[in-house]
């Protein structure tokens, strides 16, 4: 079993929906989560970050993390084409800046 | 806010070359510098930690001779694929910390990648 798991996609949906994207881990010690977007041939760049458990919000973006359920989701509301790109969960047992593991991110695709 | 770039972002080389890629902070200081390697539809992995004025540390399975580490200032490392074959080819990318995030507890700051393709 991976460490982190996630959707590979591509999950399409059209401009304005709500996006759900996911992952799940095996590790109970990860308290420091984090979510990256990446475009096509570039780096990632961060978009949120959370410790431990609880909802975290920043504009159009929702952070939640289960560790219960070892389990956390990135919503997107009134998503955008501009939404378009490879999503990446991380995340750590010691902090955001060091020693995290990625998933292998979600490939998204809004349509105008 | 902070930025991290890379340079080249894209190198095509034939077999046997040795290739240097650079990674810059342009606005922090970094103490901390990490390279990583992703394959298409992968996500990244992490090769080493460059750690400012010492030696890298290579995650297993990363081969120190052949992926040359050098941190020479807090604003630049610069990793060298040495003699590098087909197989080299992959989308490097390093980020950084800054030095201040360390106690802040912030997470790093992405490059935009360099594309090395071994012919």
């Amino acid at each position: 079993q991976k460490e982190v798991e996630q959707d590979p996609g591509p999950l399409s949906v059209p401009e304005g929906a709500i996006v759900s994207l996911n992952c799940t881990y095996s590790n109970s010690a990860f308290q420091y989560f984090m979510w990256y977007r990446q475009y096509s041939r570039k780096g990632p760049e961060l978009l949120m970050y959370t410790y431990s458990s609880g909802n975290k919000e920043d504009g159009r973006f929702t952070a939640q993390v289960d560790k219960s359920s070892k389990y956390i989701s990135l919503f997107i509301r009134d998503s955008q084409p501009s939404d378009s790109a490879t999503y990446l969960c991380a995340m750590s047992a010691y902090s955001y800046g060091q020693n995290f593991v990625f998933g292998p991110g979600t490939r998204l695709s809004v349509l105008p | 806010g902070a930025v991290v770039s890379q340079h080249p972002s894209r190198v095509i080389c034939k077999s046997g070359t040795s290739v240097k890629i650079e990674c810059r902070s342009l606005d922090f200081q970094a103490t901390t510098m990490f390279w990583y390697r992703q394959f298409p539809k992968q996500s990244l992995m992490l090769m080493a930690t460059s750690n400012e004025g010492s030696k890298a540390t290579y995650e297993q399975g990363v081969e120190k001779d052949k992926f040359l580490i050098n941190h020479a200032s807090l604003t630049l490392s610069t990793l060298t694929v040495t003699s590098a074959h087909p197989e080299d080819s992959s989308f490097y990318i390093c980020s950084a910390r800054d030095i201040r995030d360390r106690v802040s507890n912030q997470p790093q700051h992405f490059g935009d990648g360099t594309r090395l393709s071994i012919l």
